[in-house]
Order: C-alpha cells, then sequence, then structure tokens
C-alpha cells in the first residue's frame, strides 16, 4: 500500500498568512495526488486534483504542485474560513490511501 | 444535480451488524463505482472500497474484506454498505462518495456521512 505521510500535523498561524502543506508518498505516484479540506462535521471538499489542477469553485489563493514523491498544498494569505483539516489522497494504486491529515489552526 | 444522500445515525451493540444506505440522484448510479469512506477525527480518512452497480462487482481495501459488504440496488438508484461484528473501532463516519471517471481519481462528490455509534 501507498504510504502518504502529511506535514506538520498541526499548523498554527494568522490569517493572512500563507502556508505550505506537505503530502509525501512511500513511492513515486506522478501527479495522481488530489486534496482536500474538511471542516468539522462536514464532507470532505476537493481542492486541488492531480497535484495541481485547480477546481471550479475553489478560491484562487489555494495551490498545488509537485510530483513523484513530494507534494505541497499552499493558501495564500488564509483566511478565517481555511481554518479546517487538509488531506491529501492518492490513486495511482489501489488501495486508495488518504495522509493522516494536517490541521490548520488559528494562532 | 448530482446529489447522495445517506441514512440517518446509527448506534448499535457489540457484536451486531448495521446497514447503511447511500441514495443517489441526479444521475443514474450504474454509471458510476461508488466508494465507500471511514473517517475517525483521530485517524483520519480511510477507503473502504467500491461497488460497480451496473454488475454488483466489488473491491475492497484488505482491511475491510471481513467487515464490510457493499451492495446496489439500481431499482431504487441506491448504494449500501452492512457492517458486521462491530465492535468499538467501527465507531466513527462513514461516506458515500463518487468519482466523475470509472478509473481511480478523485472524489468530486460525497454523502452528508452516516455516524455510527457501537457501545454497550
Amino acid at each position: 500500500d501507498i504510504v502518504l505521510t502529511q506535514s506538520p500535523a498541526t499548523l498554527s498561524v494568522t490569517p493572512g498568512e500563507s502556508v505550505s502543506l506537505s503530502c509525501r508518498a512511500s513511492q513515486g505516484i506522478s501527479t495522481s495526488i488530489h486534496w482536500y479540506q474538511q471542516k468539522s462535521n462536514e464532507s470532505p471538499r476537493l481542492l486541488i486534483k492531480f497535484a495541481s489542477q485547480s477546481i471550479s469553485g475553489i478560491p484562487s489563493r489555494f495551490s498545488g504542485s509537485g510530483s513523484g514523491t513530494d507534494f505541497t498544498l499552499s493558501i495564500n494569505r488564509v483566511e478565517s474560513e481555511d481554518f479546517s483539516v487538509y488531506y491529501c489522497q492518492q490513486s495511482y494504486s489501489l488501495p486508495l490511501t488518504f495522509g493522516s491529515g494536517t490541521k490548520l489552526e488559528i494562532k | 444535480e448530482v446529489q447522495l444522500q445517506q441514512s440517518g445515525p446509527e448506534l448499535r451493540r457489540p457484536g451486531s451488524s448495521v446497514k447503511l444506505s447511500c441514495k443517489a440522484s441526479g444521475y443514474s448510479i450504474t454509471d458510476y463505482l461508488m466508494h465507500w469512506v471511514k473517517h475517525r477525527p483521530e485517524h483520519g480518512l480511510e477507503w473502504i472500497g467500491w461497488i460497480d452497480p451496473e454488475d454488483g462487482e466489488t473491491k475492497y481495501a484488505q482491511k475491510f474484506q471481513s467487515k464490510a459488504t457493499l451492495t446496489a440496488d439500481t431499482s431504487s438508484n441506491t448504494a449500501y454498505m452492512q457492517l458486521s461484528s462491530l465492535t468499538s473501532e467501527d465507531t466513527a463516519t462513514y461516506f458515500c462518495a463518487r468519482m466523475t471517471m470509472m478509473t481511480p481519481g478523485w472524489f468530486a462528490y460525497w454523502g452528508q456521512g452516516t455516524l455510527v455509534t457501537v457501545s454497550s
């Protein structure tokens, strides 16, 4: 199984700061990584597909990059509504797997 | 508009089973695989498996092979997941989810989730 390691586990920031969240795969997965935001008691929401492809309706402050084993989700100027948990997911091979998540919290 | 409407919260005793439903609207469930995902806040998200409602073919993550059974009723456009021999480890929110293609990719559509609580 492909293991996705997300870091940091928790990131404390002030609104207006820009942040980068990391997702590292246990083997090369090309660009088969997708990013989600999940708020408490809600379903996950897709933010980025295939590492860097934008999603309709998602604010432009969210962007993704990377290929192979190292991937990054960047949020330019964090807003109050962005404080939640972020997960990466790989679709390179079955079983599909998710990272353990990064919690973005208010400093 | 694609929507996935899941059944309500469940409370079960250890050792029992539960069957969750996911009713699709806005499309025919035979056109796409239906996936199920487990969420526990302290453990994150786990993929359980998928079912192809067109022919009933299923694929499970090894961890859930003996725990989950996926079925579908095309006449009601509904997918189901039965969880057996429940333990406290099965206490979680379970989501049904759909991709935009038949090959593995990203989850574009999610149900609202069903909370299953296992407690004596």
